[in-house]
């Protein structure tokens, strides 16, 4: 049973286009978050949703847009593809009120041609 | 703002050795401090969580300690075996009003050989 879902795994795509990722947690968490990893391997932290709602919304190009349709979901769509965009997203969560760990995807390597 | 350092950023050890990974960080008012393991091509896995209040934490064969006045946390691997051989991230979890993600150092690159 995996406990932090996302796909796609990889994505390649060309610049200009539109994509999304879904991620999917089935731990009841209240707490959901997109990182980016880098070439460097740096993990940075996208946005963060708490029980649906927005909460962190870090200096991300407003490209990218999360949706959460439940605190089970949190969807990342990305609008007009750069080749910068390419990365390894990861989607995690957590049961924030309880400062708990964080749980971790597998990652969705985008790569933009 | 809050920035965390790993040092080594890479390591190569021979199997049966005990090695110790280290991680600092800028800002000692945090939540907590949390050590991952991402092995290539993965995503992360917990190992080890240590609550502000709390000096160290063991699971098996890993043993994290933090010493929040002094910015540090180490990862003690004992016996290490080839299976370990991934890269170890520290993250902390900064003590601010709201929520706040956690912030990652680069991590440490370990490889066992046999």
């Amino acid at each position: 049973d995996t406990a932090v879902s996302q796909t796609p795994k990889y994505l390649v795509t060309q610049m200009g286009n539109d994509k999304s990722i879904k991620c999917e947690q089935n731990l009841g968490h209240d707490t959901m978050y997109w990182y980016k990893q880098d070439s460097k391997k740096f993990l940075k932290i996208m946005f963060s949703y708490n029980n649906k709602e927005l909460i962190i919304n870090e200096t991300v190009p407003n490209r990218f847009s999360p949706k959460s349709p439940d605190k089970a979901h949190l969807n990342l769509h990305i609008n007009s593809l750069e080749l910068g965009d390419s990365a390894v997203y990861f989607c995690a969560s957590s049961q924030e009120s309880a400062n708990r760990e964080l749980f971790f995807g597998e990652g969705s390597r985008l790569t933009v041609l | 703002k809050q920035e965390v350092t790993q040092i080594p950023a890479a390591l190569s050890v021979p199997e049966g050795e005990n090695l110790v990974l280290n991680c600092s960080f800028t800002d000692s008012a945090i939540y907590n401090l949390q050590w991952f393991r991402q092995d290539p091509g993965k995503g992360l896995t917990s190992l080890l969580l240590i609550q502000s209040s709390q000096r160290e934490q063991t699971s098996g064969r890993l043993n994290a300690s933090l010493d929040k006045s002094s910015g540090r946390s180490t990862l003690y691997i004992a016996a290490s075996q080839p299976g370990d051989s991934a890269t170890y991230l520290c993250a902390v979890k900064p003590f601010y009003s709201g929520n706040t993600p956690l912030v990652f150092g680069k991590g440490t690159r370990l490889s066992v050989i046999a």
